[in-house]
């Protein structure tokens, strides 16, 4: 069957440290893949999008890597701040008009 | 712009009631969907809009209906709701990220429906 997963756990780390998620997809070859940030009570705001072809992509201090032989994408946000608790979501577009989300991984970050 | 807007943020309905959800984007968009979105859950599609005049079913669409109003509303129907439907419904619209040729979608603040 076809799987999206991202660590289920919340991730807690200190101010200044970077976090990093994990995206794992099973049985999909997805076109592109997007990270998207949620807060409590908000719907899910954009934050970066990395083609097939791709393998790395920047914004200020986020980063995002694309490994479509090992079906992974990994987010990085570097010297995180309180600002960035919140959850964050891959999704696939597979084409056509749906796009498939994970689950999304809770980040903490503690001043 | 607001973006994408929903009404009402908050219902609570008893089974058996009928309720619709609005949602309106002021961005031009084809696209238009409607999610729900339930704890440890991704967001799972219920109905999406390709253009105006067009929908189709997604995931989960048992015992919701859309209507494509115009371009910018799309409606989610539910008729006789149930409590496997208490959820959080999200609605997007989707449209070029910055003009390069690949599509993000944009959502709305969501709607907290609890069916008793």
């Amino acid at each position: 069957s076809q799987k999206i997963e991202q660590n289920s756990e919340a991730l807690n780390i200190q101010e200044g440290k970077t976090a990093t998620l994990t995206c794992n997809y099973t049985n999909y070859s997805p076109a592109y893949l997007q990270w998207y940030r949620q807060d409590p009570g908000r719907g899910p705001v954009f934050l970066l999008l990395i083609r097939e072809n791709e393998k790395e992509k920047r914004k200020e201090r986020l980063k995002v890597t694309f490994d479509t032989t090992l079906k992974q994408s990994l987010f990085h946000i570097t010297a995180s701040q309180p600002a960035d608790s919140a959850t964050y979501l891959c999704a696939l577009h597979t084409g056509g008009f749906k796009t498939i989300f994970g689950a999304g991984t809770r980040l903490f970050v503690k001043a | 712009n607001a973006g994408v807007t929903q009404t009402p943020k908050f219902q609570v309905l008893k089974t058996g009631q009928s309720m619709t959800l609005q949602c309106a984007q002021d961005m031009n968009h084809n696209s238009m969907y409607w999610y729900r979105q339930d704890p440890g859950m991704g967001l799972r599609l219920i109905y999406y809009s390709a253009s105006e005049g067009t929908t189709d079913k997604g995931e989960v669409p048992n015992g919701y209906n859309v209507s494509r109003l115009n371009k910018r509303e799309f409606s989610l129907r539910l008729e006789s709701a149930a409590p496997s439907q208490t959820s959080v419904y999200f609605c997007a619209s989707e449209g070029l990220a910055g003009g390069r040729g690949t599509d993000t979608q944009y959502f709305g603040p969501g709607t907290r429906l609890t069916v008793l």
